[in-house]
């Protein structure tokens, strides 16, 4: 499988506390792209990091790449209630015009 | 409203049937996915096109055909249904899938075969 794979599965956090997931991959990539699913809801897109950038920020959110150990982090930082949903990485490989692969994602919940 | 539009939202369908789903996108973007989404399994790449006439196979196209006749739409078809084809699914669009703007998603699909 070309999938991500995220860790841990599930995250429990208290309000303002920082929240960290990690994803895993397996090839080459052009980039790397990171999705929050609230419950029965669609994707939706929260930031996009390049092979060649190692540390990109958007509010809250910090996101790291190591392509030598292929894998990335999401740091949520001073987590909200309004933060609990899935987490997915996705990859989009270097030789591949159209595919974006997802991972299994992190279920993280913050509790008030 | 621009944004992605499935329909429909719920589907129930007898093993054999057949059915199209749809997806329609009014921001011009040529990249289209759709994906399947089942518990524990995360979200896995069925078809995809990169622009009007051109798709190609993902990760789990077995059972499934798109067409890609307009930039705007790209309906999933499913040849007959199978209780393996139960999930939800979802379509998604991108202007490019390698600048910063990723994947717009559709509200999705949940669809049993029974």
């Amino acid at each position: 499988s070309q999938q991500g794979e995220e860790d841990p599965q599930a995250l429990s956090i208290q309000e303002g506390e920082n929240a960290t997931m990690n994803c895993s991959y397996k090839t080459s990539i052009n980039n790397l792209q990171w999705y929050r699913q609230n419950s029965g809801r669609g994707l939706v897109h929260l930031i996009l990091i390049r092979s060649n950038e190692r540390e990109k920020h958007s509010g809250r959110l910090r996101v790291t790449l190591d392509t030598s150990k292929k894998s990335s982090s999401l740091l949520i930082t001073a987590s909200r209630a309004a933060d609990t949903a899935s987490y997915f990485c996705a990859t989009k490989e270097g030789s591949t015009l159209g595919r974006l692969y997802f991972g299994r994602g992190t279920q993280l919940t913050v509790w008030p | 409203n621009a944004g992605v539009t499935q329909t429909p939202k719920f589907q129930v369908l007898k093993t054999g049937q057949s059915m199209t789903l749809q997806c329609a996108q009014d921001m011009n973007h040529e990249y289209m996915s759709w994906y399947r989404q089942d518990p524990g399994m995360g979200l896995r790449l069925i078809h995809y096109s990169v622009g009007a006439g051109i798709t190609d196979q993902g990760e789990v196209p077995n059972g499934y055909n798109v067409s890609r006749s307009t930039t705007e739409d790209f309906p999933l078809r499913l040849l007959s249904a199978a209780p393996s084809q139960t999930s939800v699914y979802f379509c998604a669009s991108s202007y490019s899938i390698t600048t910063g703007e990723g994947y717009t998603f559709g509200s999705g699909t949940r669809l049993t075969v029974v």
